[in-house]
């Protein structure tokens, strides 16, 4: 248990589907991150949001789209994927000035 | 561009054989450091952290990391793996650039420990 908690663990989707993936963190933290691990490749930063702000969009398409309504909660709308996108989607939070990163168990999702 | 490299995809050690493995990264300024590991099925955890002081940090489980500024490196070691340490370990940094939180990984280095 991390403090981080991500659901659904698991999520099969069509490519015509719309689902969205959600985080919580209960560490006080103000940063949340979204990150995608693929097989084969390295651990791609997503989105990051400080106090509930976005400060990094890491070129990713618009089929995803994040959300963050507090500091506590960030979301991740998905829609039209396609089956590359198939990967464990991992959430992180940290705290304010370079603190290191507590992570989620993530979510693997297959988009068939 | 900025990045950080981990030179070794794969290692394969004996038990009680020495592991070093390199981190480089490319950015200018104050960086906090970091090295995480992953478990076969499991999340990923802090193995240990450099933010300043003592250059050589010692995290969990018998690993240590030393940060050399000059070489812009924080190479992990122990002296002695055991088969529980078989993972996937990725080297992190935390630049300080606009004050925000921006961690970025390297590739990740798969270690196989054999009996």
């Amino acid at each position: 248990e991390t403090g981080v908690t991500q659901t659904p663990r698991h999520l099969v989707m069509g490519m015509t589907n719309k689902k969205s993936l959600k985080c919580e963190q209960h560490l006080g933290h103000n940063a949340m991150y979204w990150y995608k691990q693929s097989a084969k490749k390295p651990l791609e930063l997503m989105f990051v949001y400080n106090f509930k702000e976005q400060t990094e969009n890491n070129s990713v398409p618009s089929r995803f789209s994040p959300e963050c309504p507090n500091s506590s909660h960030l979301f991740l709308h998905l829609h039209t994927l396609q089956p590359e996108d198939s990967a464990l989607y991992l959430c992180a939070s940290s705290q304010d000035g370079g603190g290191y990163a507590f992570f989620g168990q993530g979510t693997r999702l297959t988009v068939v | 561009a900025q990045s950080v490299s981990q030179h070794n995809h794969h290692v394969i050690l004996s038990e009680a054989a020495s592991l070093e493995l390199g981190c480089n990264y490319s950015y200018g300024g104050t960086v906090n450091l970091f090295w995480y590991v992953q478990y076969p099925g499991q999340h990923l955890q802090l193995l240990l952290k450099y933010f300043s002081g003592d250059p050589l940090v010692k995290g969990i489980k018998g690993f240590e990391a030393e940060f050399i500024k000059s070489k812009f490196s924080f190479n992990l070691r122990k002296p002695s793996v055991q088969w529980s340490d078989t993972a996937e370990y990725f080297c992190a940094v935390n630049p300080h650039s606009g004050g925000y939180n921006k961690l970025i990984f390297g590739a990740g280095t798969r270690l196989a420990v054999h009996p």
